[in-house]
């Protein structure tokens, strides 16, 4: 079990470029996710997704988009880079939603600087 | 607004000690708290869940109570080791799931 693969590690764009932040997950988990860490900010959900085919946005949505056209695959991609977009970029996996226990299982992180 | 507070970003103690962290949140009706353990460049790792109907979890060296009343969840580590050193990040079951911003523990030898 890999668990939850993100790539890449690291980024570096320049603004107005786009790109996508790959996310998968071999569990078979229906919930899937993006946070951004910033420090002093704590993670903010981005956005989510309850299964394939339904997204919804979380608290800091602008500037992103995602698909979840497969149970395993849960993209995030950027439009437009801005250098507010730097951050430490996480994708989260749960069983059952977040109806049963709700344990999220993290991905290691994608560091995106945006210059 | 809503928000999740935790004591403070960092906190050393000795080791051996009890390391108490505390969870304090405005404005959320949580159904449950979780508790994560975060490593420096590595993603958040599950520790602890608590619901509302609960008072106290335990899980080997960890506790964690959770005061609806007060809003508020305490977090503490017995017999504090050095490996104990890390992030530890709550997080609120609300009609998603939101963190607070973490407290960076050192168990000093």
């Amino acid at each position: 079990n890999a668990g939850v693969t993100q790539t890449p590690k690291f980024q570096v764009l320049k603004t107005g470029q786009s790109m996508t932040l790959q996310c998968a997950q071999d569990m078979n988990h229906e919930y899937m996710s993006w946070y951004r860490q910033d420090p002093g900010m704590g993670l903010r959900l981005i956005h989510y997704s309850v299964g394939a085919g339904i997204t919804d946005q979380g608290e800091v949505p602008n500037g992103y988009n995602v698909s979840r056209s497969t149970t395993e695959d849960f993209p995030l991609r950027l439009l437009s880079a801005a250098p507010s977009q730097t951050s430490v970029y996480f994708c989260a996996s749960s069983y059952m939603g977040l109806a049963l226990t709700g344990e999220l299982f993290f991905g290691e992180g994608s560091r995106l600087t945006v210059l | 607004s809503q928000k999740i507070e935790q004591n403070s970003e960092a906190l050393n103690i000795q080791e051996g000690k009890t390391a108490t962290l505390t969870c304090n949140y405005t404005n959320y009706s949580p159904a449950y708290l979780q508790w994560y353990r975060q490593d420096p460049g590595r993603g958040p790792v599950f520790l602890l869940l608590i619901r509302e109907n609960e008072k106290e979890k335990r899980k080997e060296r960890l506790k964690v109570t959770f005061d609806t009343t007060l809003k508020q969840s305490l977090f503490h580590i017995t017999a504090s080791q050095p490996a104990d050193s890390a992030t530890y990040l709550c997080a609120l079951r609300s009609n998603n799931l939101f963190f607070g911003t973490g407290t960076r523990l050192t168990v000093i030898p």
